[in-house]
């Protein structure tokens, strides 16, 4: 079947760093998505991105985060200058309509 | 808002034992419900789905009913397997749409030999 791929699996930056965390998406897939899992918490909805446009945001996405699809294959979440709370596990996800399909998700450590 | 409750975690089982993990969901409108299943080092995998009320999904022996009465989407198996230790999660999507999947907080089950 085939995957989204997330790299890396762990990423370990100093608070106010930037990073960009990277999702490979189902290649007939339209519709792309990040949420997030802070440890102990629920898995958060980010953003979801069509048509090389965002088409929604939840409040948690701000303007320190951003979201784009650089070359047709990947699809990147990029945090410029990180919090101690954005510490989390980051989720891709992509459809072609309906159902989702996430990848294996990056862990994100703040320091 | 929409939100959903599912109950906690870590649920310990026997294989062959029947296992139930609650859910209850406050919506607006018309949801569709799912259940998602995370294994160790994996993404969430979509386990089924409901999008109407009465509709019963089901997979791999494991089934839920959307039950608009009591606003739940209970997870039951009749006899689980050491396989099925994962984190489960419970999510609805408003409006029928599949953009925004709002999660619970996961339950964990553990399937003893």
């Amino acid at each position: 079947e085939p995957e989204v791929t997330q790299t890396p699996s762990h990423q370990v930056t100093q608070m106010g760093q930037e990073v960009i965390l990277r999702c490979v998406p189902i290649s007939n897939h339209l519709y792309f998505y990040w949420y997030r899992q802070i440890l102990g918490q629920k898995v958060e909805f980010l953003v979801s991105f069509y048509n090389n446009e965002i088409s929604e945001k939840s409040e948690i996405f701000d303007d320190q985060f951003s979201v784009e699809r650089p070359d047709g294959s990947n699809f990147t979440l990029k945090i410029r200058s990180t919090k101690l709370e954005d510490s989390a596990m980051y989720f891709c996800a992509s459809s072609e309509i309906e159902k989702l399909f996430f990848g294996s998700g990056t862990q994100l450590s703040v320091l | 808002g929409n939100s959903v409750t599912q109950m906690e975690g870590p649920v310990t089982l026997s294989e062959e034992a029947f296992l139930t993990i609650n859910c209850t969901y406050t919506a607006t409108g018309y949801p569709s419900l799912f259940w998602y299943v995370q294994y160790p080092g994996e993404g969430l995998q979509l386990l089924l789905k409901a999008t109407k009320a009465d509709d019963k999904g089901s997979n791999k022996g494991f089934e839920a009913t959307y039950r608009k009465e009591t606003t739940s989407f209970h997870l039951e198996k009749g006899s689980v397997q050491v396989s099925d230790s994962a984190v489960y999660f419970c999510a609805l999507a408003g409006g029928g749409g599949y953009n925004k999947l709002i999660f619970g907080a996961g339950t964990r089950l553990a399937v003893h030999p």
